[in-house]
């Protein structure tokens, strides 16, 4: 079955980064567009980015531009999410959810997310 | 960037009860080229993921019980429950996906 299995959590200092990763399983993972949305404690959901695992062509939300970065591994079928110059704000749960086969596609498979703890 | 504005921002609703959570954008989300709404309903548990249950407004995730239904075109849209079950208490998100992404703030939905 179509599977998003993601890295474990992590406690990183301010001014660290912290890079997570996304193995898929299940379906061709070059033919879907894999999007990161993060979840503070309590909050909602914000999305970060998408990268297209064909190419590797990635958009971000401006919020993040400068600070994130989307990358992918097509021989392990895993997409990593990069996130720099950590804040306490950047403390959230973090989940890959795969998109559609073309790049306007609601997200019907998600990891169970990664929680990143930002602490001094 | 489409602003995504979901009422009310919680819900209590009688077992057996219709739960109804609305959400409207700041601008369309009806692709003229192919009439379809890109609008897209989500359900979170607490501690899981966001699971899809509506897609192009109207239709339903292979799964989802069909007392879940999507209504709404352009720019108003809502989310109807036509008999509230115990396990459907959780928060609900809207999403557009005409331009990249974003969600709406939730609603939480509780049994009264």
């Amino acid at each position: 079955q179509v599977q998003l299995v993601q890295s474990g959590a992590e406690v990183k200092k301010p001014g660290a980064s912290v890079k997570v990763s996304c193995k898929a399983s299940g379906y061709t993972f070059t033919s879907y567009y894999m999007h990161w949305v993060r979840q503070a404690p309590g909050q909602g959901l914000e999305w970060m980015g998408v990268i297209n695992p064909s190419g590797g062509r990635t958009t971000y939300a401006q919020k993040f531009q400068g600070r994130v970065t989307m990358t992918t591994d097509t021989s392990t079928s895993t997409v990593y999410m990069e996130l720099s110059s950590l804040r306490s704000e950047d403390t959230a749960v973090y989940y890959c959810a795969r998109g559609g086969s073309g790049r306007l596609a609601a997200a019907g498979v998600w990891g169970q997310g990664t929680l990143v703890t930002v602490s001094s | 960037d489409i602003v995504m504005t979901q009422s009310p921002d919680s819900l209590a609703v009688s077992l057996g009860e219709r739960a109804t959570i609305n959400c409207k954008s700041s601008q369309s989300v009806l692709h003229r080229s192919n009439n379809k709404n890109y609008l897209a309903w989500y359900q979170q548990k607490p501690g899981q993921p966001p699971k899809l249950l509506i897609y192009g407004a109207s239709t339903r995730e292979s799964g989802v019980p069909d007392r879940f239904s999507g209504s709404g075109s352009g720019t108003d849209f809502t989310l109807t429950i036509s008999s509230l079950q115990a396990e459907d208490v959780a928060v609900y998100y809207c999403q557009q996906y005409y331009t990249l992404y974003t969600f709406g703030q939730g609603t939480k939905l509780e049994i009264k």
